[in-house]
């Protein structure tokens, strides 16, 4: 089974400051796809960035960006620019091929102090 | 276009009562996932549905879940004899083999509380 690794359970930045939130997974497969999704007060979750697995780029959504390392089983967030409306619960999240389930770790709460 | 709904937002009951949670998706998303979120931690996988049949209900934890999607459309999450470690946000999302990557689209949850 697919297991996803949040390190950090709490984070904090400056206003207009870089942040990079970490994840880990672990998983057997070749081919998946991983996502970082915001979750605020409001419990909606909000997809923030998605990265399939046979892409080496790294995806990139305006001021958010991914490091993806396969090899080291690796997707850490990095937020630019960061602002107040940032803060939130940050999930990492694995899904396998197809119309499967997400399985996600335990979240970072990222703040931001103006 | 409307996204997911959930009803209700909501809902205190007491131990041992049933309840129902309802999860309206997106219009023509063919696939359901039920999550449960204890305070604290990441949604974890209860039951998912493609169509009108469960793909899927690995993820429920006994006998006094129960989900139902008879239309293929609205689906309606069911607990008996509910427990305090019941307590939890139940978030519904779906999703549509067309939307790339099978990207999920969630709703904004029922707080359930058991007292």
């Amino acid at each position: 089974a697919q297991t996803v690794t949040q390190s950090q359970p709490e984070m904090s930045v400056q206003e207009a400051e870089t942040v990079t939130l970490s994840c880990t997974y672990d998983t057997s497969e070749s081919d998946y796809y991983l996502f970082w999704y915001k979750q605020p007060p409001s419990r909606q979750m909000i997809l923030v960035i998605r990265q399939e697995a046979y892409k080496q780029q790294n995806a990139t959504e305006n001021r958010f960006s991914v490091n993806f390392q396969k090899a080291a089983k690796s997707f850490s967030l990095k937020i630019s620019d960061s602002q107040l409306g940032d803060a939130a619960m940050y999930f990492c999240a694995y899904l396998s091929s197809g119309n499967t389930p997400l399985v996600f770790g335990k979240g970072t709460r990222l703040s931001v102090i103006a | 276009g409307a996204g997911v709904s959930q009803t209700p937002s909501n809902k205190v009951t007491e131990k041992g009562k049933y309840v129902e949670l309802r999860c309206d998706p997106i219009s023509g998303h063919t696939a359901l996932y039920w999550y449960r979120q204890s305070l604290g931690q990441g949604p974890e996988f209860l039951i998912y549905f493609q169509g009108t049949g469960a793909a899927d209900d690995s993820g429920l934890p006994n006998d006094r879940f129960f989900a139902v999607r008879p239309e293929g459309s609205v689906s309606t999450l069911k607990i008996q004899r509910t427990e305090r470690g019941d307590s939890a946000v139940y978030l519904c999302a779906s999703s549509h083999a067309a939307s790339g990557p099978y990207e999920q689209y969630f709703g904004p949850g029922t707080r359930l509380t058991v007292t």
